[in-house]
């Protein structure tokens, strides 16, 4: 069976302060897929990032980071000088290969940031 | 038009009426999925369908009935519900790639259509 955990229910910063979203997964699988989503108001979850488990280098893309430790399967995300934009619920999300077909996605709760201006 | 595209995005429905849900995708995708969102639940994944053809179920009610006629096309057919069906349902494609390790490509999704069951 394979688990995600945000334990970070809701967060709420101020504006240009960094913020860290946390994410825990559980798998017993050895080639597996971790992605982070983000879900405006709209509703519509908008694609971050993929990364694969042979895949440990941390990656910035603009304002955003992620730093994936299979050590503490751990797959944490950051956002630096937040932005009022950036307030959403944020999922992380697992998906194994299972060799045969498309595999759907495991989701965790998700972290709704609340960025304050 | 936008990569995945659902209606209607706004639905209530009795519990002892039939309606359908509809998903197309616009990217050429070859798998597709159907998504549930409660109200502080995480999303559970419904019904996954690859090159047409329904390859997991996860245990959904049979009140719900998933079909798909094409690559491009999703549906989710609803009777009998109850109020506790009541969630935002997303549709989702993506494409799956042959060779183990590859895995499939990031899911697309669409705006989701909230559904109120009364």
């Amino acid at each position: 069976a394979q688990k995600v955990t945000q334990a970070q229910t809701e967060i709420s910063v101020v504006e240009k302060e960094d913020v860290t979203l946390d994410c825990v997964y559980e798998t017993r699988d050895t080639t597996y897929y971790l992605f982070w989503y983000k879900q405006p108001p709209s509703g519509e979850l908008v694609f971050l990032i993929r990364r694969n488990s042979f895949d440990e280098q941390n990656e910035i893309s603009g304002r955003y980071s992620w730093n994936f430790q299979k050590s503490t399967s751990s797959f944490n995300f950051t956002i630096t000088a937040s932005q009022v934009v950036d307030s959403a619920v944020y999922f992380c999300a697992l998906s194994m290969y299972s060799g045969g077909g498309a595999d759907g996605l495991t989701f965790g709760k998700g972290t709704h940031l609340i960025i304050q201006p | 038009e936008t990569g995945v595209t659902q209606t209607p995005r706004h639905l209530v429905m009795g519990m002892t009426n039939k309606k359908s849900l509809k998903c197309e995708q616009h990217l050429g995708h070859n798998a597709m999925y159907w998504y549930k969102q409660s109200a502080k639940k995480p999303l559970e994944l419904m019904f996954v369908y690859n090159f047409k053809e329904q390859t997991e179920n996860n245990s959904v009610p049979s009140r719900f009935s998933p079909e798909c006629p094409n690559s491009s096309h999703l549906f989710l057919h609803l009777h009998t519900l109850q109020p506790e069906d009541s969630a935002l349902y997303l549709c989702a494609s993506s494409q799956d790639l042959p060779n183990r390790g590859s895995g499939n490509t990031e899911a697309f999704f669409g705006q989701g259509t909230r559904l109120t069951v009364v």
